[in-house]
């Protein structure tokens, strides 16, 4: 176990539908971040979570949004999704004292 | 932005060496990572740089040149579980984000 937590493993839902992908970063660390991985693609990076603020934008869709509550846990919107939406999704959280991301297991997500 | 290479794929022998390079050029550095990820996994963190030089850690070595914008994971005493994707990484000096290459996809083979 990481202690980054994400739910759920896995969802399976219909093109035009939204979705929610949560996220619990480790005890102590304050950034969340979200990435992306197609089938045999690199991780891209979708956006950054500071202690509520978003800090850095990557290759995320206007489809997408993620806000990060005082709890610190965060939640990626996908919405009106598209078949090449399926994918996983990851999100790390990171205290730059251990120079390390953790990443949590990660969302498979398939679109049909 | 940051723009890495590093190979798409490698093979090589149980028991043998393997080094796995990465090219990097980036408008602000921040340290450089590698992550190990089997298929279907998360990735798993294997080492960090941040100044010149080698870092070891068991079998797994990592170097950087930061004047050279290059990098390499060497991986000693392969084994069979070592085949996997190992990917480098590159943290921005702003707000400290992590930005990924394609990864580089290790078969070994008896």
């Amino acid at each position: 176990d990481s202690g980054v937590t994400q739910t759920p493993k896995h969802l399976i839902t219909a093109t035009g539908q939204r979705v929610t992908l949560r996220c619990s970063p480790r005890s102590g660390d304050l950034s969340v971040y979200w990435y992306q991985q197609s089938l045999d693609q690199g991780l891209q990076f979708l956006i950054q979570y500071y202690n509520g603020e978003e800090r850095a934008k990557g290759n995320i869709l206007e489809r997408f949004s993620a806000q990060q509550f005082p709890d610190l846990h965060s939640e990626l919107n996908l919405s009106s999704l598209e078949l090449g939406d399926s994918a996983l999704y990851f999100c790390a959280s990171d205290d730059q004292d251990r120079h390390s991301y953790t990443f949590g297991s990660g969302t498979r997500l398939t679109v049909v | 932005g940051q723009n890495i290479d590093q190979p798409t794929e490698m093979t090589a022998t149980e028991g043998a060496i393997v080094q796995i390079n990465c090219t990097y050029q980036t408008s602000g550095f921040n340290g450089l990572f590698w992550y190990q990820q089997h298929a279907g996994e998360a990735p798993t963190f294997l080492s960090y740089n941040v100044l010149d030089g080698l870092e070891e850690k068991g079998r797994f070595s990592s170097f950087l040149s930061r004047s050279k914008g290059y990098s390499y994971l060497l991986l000693k005493e392969l084994q069979m579980k070592d085949s996997a994707s190992y990917l480098c990484a590159v943290r921005d000096r702003g707000y400290q984000k992590v930005t990924f290459g394609t990864g580089t996809k290790l078969q070994v083979i008896p």
